[in-house]
């Protein structure tokens, strides 16, 4: 099973700044199936991007990917205030798939 | 709109059964694969199991393989979770979500509200 971690586990950021959110896996995620998720209570949780760097459908272009093999990054260029909630990285390469164990961002 | 709703969920004792059904509509539903999530009391996101458009390609997690079967009924719009010999730690609330794509290969676009199910004695 591929193990993804997640850091920071907290984030703590104020309006307008970068938050950079890091997914790392215990082995190789095949053609880079990785998607990120956003959560917050109450909520289903919402489809970011895709396949490492491919934002979804109505994702803000502030939202961005990247990264490969083992190391991939959640980017998020200027925080806005319903950007706060917690993320999750999730592979879909190798099953069975898996879940992070999430970033919550929160304000400063 | 897609929507997908989530229902079955309930209080249950332990060792006991539970299915948990999930209606979509707004799209064409053999059209995609489907999962199911679960989201325990205070904690992360676990994916739980996958079902491609024509049942072919089945997979679940390690928590639920041989207790849990997924299954679905394209003809009535609808994804199940059979979930058998339920334990405490089952307790959680459980999403159904659509694949992007006709087989787990895209990630999960839209999801349900979820459906609650606690497991205590």
């Amino acid at each position: 099973e591929v193990v993804l971690t997640q850091s920071p586990g907290t984030l703590s950021l104020s309006l307008g700044e970068r938050a950079t959110l890091s997914c790392r896996a215990s082995q190789s995620v095949r053609s880079n199936y990785l998607a990120w998720y956003q959560h917050k209570p109450g909520q289903a949780p919402r489809f970011l991007i895709h396949a490492a760097s491919h934002r979804a459908t109505g994702i803000p272009d502030r939202f961005s990917g990247s990264g490969s093999g083992t190391d991939f990054t959640l980017t998020i260029s200027r925080l806005e205030p319903e950007d706060f909630a917690v993320y999750y990285c999730q592979q879909y390469g190798n099953s069975p798939y898996t879940f992070g164990q999430g970033t919550k961002l929160e304000i400063k | 709109e897609v929507q997908l709703v989530e229902s079955g969920g309930a209080w249950v004792q332990p060792g006991r059964s539970l299915r948990l059904s999930c209606v979509v509509s707004g799209l064409t539903f053999n059209d995609y694969a489907m999962h199911w999530v679960r989201q325990a009391p205070g904690k992360g996101l676990e994916w739980l199991s996958y079902i491609n458009w024509n049942s072919e390609k089945i997979a679940y997690a390690d928590s639920v393989k041989g207790r849990f079967t997924i299954s679905r009924d394209n003809a009535k719009n609808s994804l199940y979770l059979q979930m058998n010999s339920l334990r405490a730690e089952d307790t959680a609330l459980y999403y159904c979500a659509k694949d992007v794509e006709f087989n787990p290969y895209g990630g999960m676009d839209v999801w349900g509200q979820g459906t609650t199910v606690t497991v205590s004695s």
